[in-house]
């Protein structure tokens, strides 16, 4: 059973374009985490996905990002317009139920914004 | 508002030496607390979880403490080793429904030889 995959590990974008980070949960989970953290400071919150619906977007910038979790395939976090302040690492996590701290994170996308 | 508190923000021990990490939270109500171990550059992995009735559990050497009554949780770490080198972030669930959890900003272990 794999881990949460996320791809790709680095992505860097310039100012204006925009950024899709894949994100495959553990098999059989089917609640997605999606966390932003910042170089230095800790892990924050975006948004909750379950399988085609967004439960939770209450971290996320009404601007510019976007979720979703479709009944196939990989939840994705789209970011469009990227701005230099939206580099910085971003971690999907998924559970097999409604708890978050029974997520099990993946490795990552760092995100870098020239 | 629910906010988790860790300190020393950062810590350099000796290898071999023991050390301990502090966490305070006001979530309430509460539902469990989980330590997660995070090396750089790398997604956090999961060390001990512990709920409302749990004072103490151990995961090898690392063993969490939790005091519900007073909100506060510890991470002690027995005979360090360079690869215990990594960002220890705590983080507390509220209970009820969708658990919104809420992270510390972590401590930054550095173990040097």
């Amino acid at each position: 059973n794999a881990g949460v995959m996320q791809n790709p590990r680095h992505l860097v974008r310039r100012r204006g374009q925009e950024a899709r980070l894949r994100c495959s949960p553990m098999k059989g989970h089917s609640h997605v985490y999606w966390y932003r953290q910042l170089p230095e400071e800790g892990l924050k919150f975006m948004v909750y996905l379950q399988k085609e619906n967004i439960i939770d977007e209450s971290g996320m910038p009404k601007e510019r990002f976007s979720a979703e979790f479709p009944k196939e395939g990989p939840s994705i976090l789209r970011i469009q317009q990227v701005v230099r302040g939206d580099s910085a690492a971003y971690f999907c996590a998924s559970s097999p139920k409604e708890t978050g701290t029974e997520a099990f994170f993946g490795q990552g996308t760092r995100l870098t914004v020239v | 508002k629910n906010q988790v508190e860790q300190s020393p923000q950062s810590l350099i021990i000796l290898e071999g030496k023991n050390c301990t990490l502090q966490c305070n939270y006001t979530v309430s109500p509460f539902s469990n607390l989980r330590w997660y171990k995070q090396d750089t550059g790398r997604g956090p992995v999961s060390l001990t979880i512990m709920t409302f009735s749990e004072n103490t559990k151990s995961n090898g050497r690392y063993t969490a403490t939790l005091d519900a009554d007073t909100k506060q949780s510890s991470l002690h770490i027995t005979a360090s080793q360079l690869s215990d080198s990594a960002s220890y972030i705590c983080v507390v669930s509220g209970f009820g429904g969708y658990q919104k959890v809420t992270f510390g900003t972590g401590t930054k272990l550095q173990v040097i030889p």
